[in-house]
């Protein structure tokens, strides 16, 4: 069964508009992934939240972490055409656990 | 070269088939793992290896079995290939411990099609 649930399923915006993406969980975590995946590609690892963080960045991404709600969110500021693309979120729930995907947002960026 | 590297990247096959995917890594990672991508399903882990000697079965392991030949070298076997095994297969590795050990590097993928 999933652990991670992404929110919307599709997502469309104009190149230079931000992205933001939502990701709900059931159990408690250890720690909190966002992946990537170009269209027939594999996953490239794009952030990683602890369970006691609150916020990370890295370039123009940003992600949240509520404990209190399970929930996640991914913002993408000033989108480009290039990050257009299946964003999913990974969850882990201990040490030794197996990460856990959900079933992935589709993010196409209009130029 | 790329870090993890799956063989065939595309494999058309009939039902009853025996079918090998192979996976290895230049990473030096000791954890390996075997996904499933199906459309709107998101990834299912198949199996994983923590160690050459080491095998577990992850949430759908049923009609597949795999082989830890040596710390480079994951492959993912169908013995009887079914209609239903079609997707996209997909290998990642993992450092053993410490921060490094909750990122998977994935491979780019073997698309398996099951006539």
């Amino acid at each position: 069964s999933q652990q991670g649930e992404e929110d919307p399923q599709a997502l469309s915006i104009q190149e230079g508009e931000n992205a933001t993406m939502n990701c709900s969980y059931k159990t408690s975590i250890n720690n909190l992934q966002w992946y990537r995946q170009n269209s027939g590609r594999g996953l490239v690892h794009l952030i990683l939240i602890r369970s006691n963080e609150r916020e990370k960045h890295s370039g123009r991404l940003r992600v949240t972490l509520d404990t209190s709600k399970k929930s996640s969110s991914l913002l993408i500021t000033a989108s480009r055409a290039a990050d257009t693309a299946s964003y999913f979120c990974a969850t882990r729930t201990g040490a030794n656990s197996k990460l856990t995907f959900g079933k992935g947002i589709t993010l196409s960026v209009r130029p | 070269d790329a870090d993890v590297t799956q063989t065939p990247r595309n494999r058309i096959t009939k039902t009853g088939k025996r079918i090998m995917l192979e996976c290895s890594q230049t990473k030096g990672h000791d954890r390996m793992y075997w996904y499933r991508q199906d459309p709107g399903l998101g990834l299912r882990l198949i199996y994983y290896s923590f160690d050459v000697k080491d095998i577990n079965k992850g949430e759908i392991s049923d009609g597949y079995s795999v082989s830890r030949q040596a710390q480079a070298k994951f492959s993912l076997s169908l013995e009887s290939a079914i209609p239903n095994q079609t997707a996209l297969y997909f290998c990642a590795t993992s450092e053993r411990q410490g921060i490094g050990a909750n990122v998977l590097t994935f491979g780019a993928g073997s698309r398996l099609t099951v006539l």
